[in-house]
């Protein structure tokens, strides 16, 4: 079935690198842009970056333009998000989802990062 | 703080209707950007529900339905049960922030 499914999240100190991905399996990937969103601990759906198919545009919210890099690999259909210099705002769930128009529909459950000294 | 306002909460009774405002500005819904809707139970992932503004995905009770004007945007659910006790947010694009936007949020209760 159609499915995406993150992993990579975990415990970070300020300042360090997470690398986040996402194995998307059941599409064609390399046919769909992809987004990451996230969800700091009770609060709302934000979103954090685009990639198109061919990964040639890529978007970022302010925060973490700078900081954070997406990217695939179309062979492999995964979807990756460097995320370094690490903040304690950046403490989230973080959903990758695929691209329907301008939505999202096919979301992942989610891997979880917390930013803590 | 985010662009797309949404009402904290909306509660019913069972088979009853509600409606979900998200107001937004001349650099996203009334610049013709597409509106999408999402449901998300605590604990799990979003579901998309509504895109494009009133189209729905598969599998999706056409107890569910999405308007467009001007500025705003709404989500109605009709014949209101108790699953569908969830968090609900819009979401769009910005011109001026070059971003995605997602609304505040809104928690159905259903009494």
């Amino acid at each position: 079935q159609v499915q995406v499914v993150e992993s990579g999240g975990g415990v970070a100190q300020p300042g360090w690198t997470l690398r986040l991905s996402c194995a998307a399996s059941g599409f064609t990937f390399g046919s769909y842009g992809m987004f990451w969103v996230r969800q700091a601990p009770g609060k709302g759906l934000e979103w954090v970056t685009f990639i198109s198919h061919d990964g040639n545009n890529k978007y970022y919210e302010d925060s973490v333009k700078g900081r954070f890099t997406v990217s695939r690999d179309n062979s492999k259909n995964t979807l990756d998000m460097q995320m370094t210099s690490l903040r304690s705002g950046d403490t989230a769930v973080y959903y990758c989802g695929r691209q329907k128009e301008d939505a999202i529909d096919v979301w992942g459950r989610g891997t979880k990062v917390i930013v803590s000294s | 703080q985010s662009v797309l306002t949404q009402p904290p909460s909306v509660s019913a009774a069972p088979g009853q209707r509600v409606t979900i405002s998200c107001t937004g500005s001349s650099s996203n819904i009334g610049a013709g950007y597409d509106v999408h809707w999402y449901q998300q139970v605590p604990g799990t992932a979003p579901k998309l529900l509504i895109y494009n503004n009133i189209n729905r995905p598969s599998g999706v009770p056409d107890r569910f339905s999405g308007s467009k004007s001007g500025t705003s945007a709404s989500l109605a659910i009709t014949g209101l049960q108790a699953e569908d006790e969830a968090d609900y947010y819009c979401q769009s694009y910005d011109r001026s922030l070059r971003a995605y936007v997602f609304g505040t949020g809104t928690t159905v209760t259903v009494l």
